[in-house]
């Protein structure tokens, strides 16, 4: 199965930061990944589809970029709702990275 | 509105086995493959596999081939996860997820606790 790699971990960032959190598979997916958010207690939401594609009502603030191996998510203008975590997934064996929970500094 | 509904929190003791109803409502039900993602508390998500609701064909994850099984019910527009031969590292809160692009629409979620 191919594996995929997120980080870092934990993100501790102020509002209007601009942050990046970075995602790798193990071996090419072309643009087959996805990015999500998830706040405590709720399921996660839906971000970015084909590594790119912004999920329609979430803010474009948010971007995808990357394609082959190396993936990232980047939050332009950081917001208080955005401090939340972040997972990306690929689908090829549908694996999920293991999440970057972004902190408050 | 397009939503998935899941049911009620469990409990079980090990060794027991688990059935999490899904219904989907406001979209096609045989139109999107159902997966299902599970998280332990405090950690990461799990993806466990997915159903067809239209043939009813499956794909589970290697880890969990053997012991969940997922069905469907076309009448009510509902999927089921089974799991067997509980343990308590399967305390986990259970997600039923549709997949269109990616996986758009989640259930609220279904908790699960193993415990003697």
């Amino acid at each position: 199965d191919i594996q995929t790699t997120q980080s870092p971990s934990t993100l501790s960032a102020s509002v209007g930061d601009r942050v990046t959190i970075a995602c790798r598979a193990s071996q090419s997916i072309s643009s087959w990944l996805a990015w999500y958010q998830q706040k405590p207690g709720k399921a996660p939401k839906l971000l970015i589809y084909r590594a790119s594609s912004l999920e329609s009502g979430v803010p474009s603030r948010f971007n995808g970029s990357g394609s082959g191996t190396e993936f990232t998510l980047t939050i332009s203008s950081l917001q208080s709702d955005d401090f939340a975590s972040y997972y990306c997934q690929q689908f090829n064996s549908y694996t999920f990275g293991q999440g970057t929970k972004l902190e408050i500094k | 509105q397009v939503q998935l509904v899941q049911s009620g929190a469990e409990v079980k003791k090990p060794g027991a086995s688990v059935k999490v109803s899904c219904k989907a409502s406001g979209y096609t039900f045989t139109g999107y493959y159902m997966h299902w993602v599970r998280q332990a508390p405090g950690q990461g998500l799990e993806w466990m596999g997915w159903i067809n609701p239209n043939s009813g064909g499956t794909n589970y994850a290697q880890k969990f081939q053997g012991w969940v099984t997922m069905t469907r019910d076309m009448s009510s527009s509902t999927a089921y996860m089974e799991l067997s031969g509980l343990r308590s590292d399967d305390t986990a809160v259970y997600y039923c997820v549709r997949y269109h692009n990616a996986f758009d629409i989640w259930g609220q979620g279904t908790m699960v606790t193993v415990s003697s």
